[in-house]
């Protein structure tokens, strides 16, 4: 089955410093990867919808300048956590999909993110 | 605005008890909804889905459109079933889901 991968699993950083996640798809190229935020015992939040080579589209209420999204190529896209704060720390999940008319979402497994 | 609503945050069965987990949507289009799993310690990955109209693992679920609905069922639960499930929709032709708050289902041995 598709495998989509995310570095690191978990990330620890200070106040005011930027971190960034990769997701990777490892055996399919994904034309569409999605970033999705989890709390604590809390349903998936979807932040934003990356297209490889364009912008991507931010859900309303998420900071784009806060939480940079990058769709390099079509097996990479990277979230960038800028000026991190207490309240980023969270749950960072990342999905998949080849696209094509087949809409089903490959997942990454997560990174869990604390900043201090 | 579309919902994906799950009533019930917890669900304890006892193993060969059937089991129902509730999914009820809103939504005025012809959305495509689906089941999502994730087990202790593992990534969220595909139960089913309403267009394949199959049984996962003796998994089953029915589109209601009249009750607006997509219950999952199992005759007979296992104790690895125990796990996180989320019942999720896209709407028209769009890749973004939408996910239920999620239920957990804890089977008993």
């Amino acid at each position: 089955g598709a495998v989509v991968s995310q570095h690191p699993s978990r990330v620890i950083c200070k106040s005011g410093t930027s971190v960034k996640i990769e997701c990777r798809s490892l055996d399919f190229q994904a034309t569409t990867m999605f970033w999705y935020r989890q709390f604590p015992k809390q349903s998936l939040m979807l932040m934003a919808t990356s297209n490889e080579g364009s912008k991507a589209t931010y859900e309303q209420g998420v900071e784009k300048d806060k939480f940079l999204i990058n769709h390099a190529s079509l097996t990479l896209s990277t979230l960038t956590v800028t000026s991190a704060h207490p309240e980023d720390s969270s749950f960072y999940i990342c999905s998949a999909t080849p696209g094509l008319g087949y809409n089903e979402q490959f997942f990454g497994p997560g990174t869990r993110l604390t900043v201090l | 605005a579309q919902r994906v609503t799950q009533p019930e945050k917890l669900l304890s069965v006892f193993k060969g008890a059937p089991v129902e987990l509730k999914c009820n949507y809103s939504y005025s289009g012809s959305p495509e909804l689906f089941w999502y799993v994730q087990y202790s310690r593992q990534r969220l990955q595909l139960l089913l889905r309403h267009i394949s109209r199959e049984s996962i693992k003796g998994f089953t679920a029915d589109l209601n459109k009249g009750e607006t609905s997509f219950h999952l069922k199992k005759p007979f639960a296992q104790e690895e079933d125990s796990a996180m499930y989320y019942c999720a929709l896209t709407q028209g032709g769009s890749e973004k889901l939408v996910f239920g708050k999620g239920t957990k289902l804890t089977v008993n041995p």
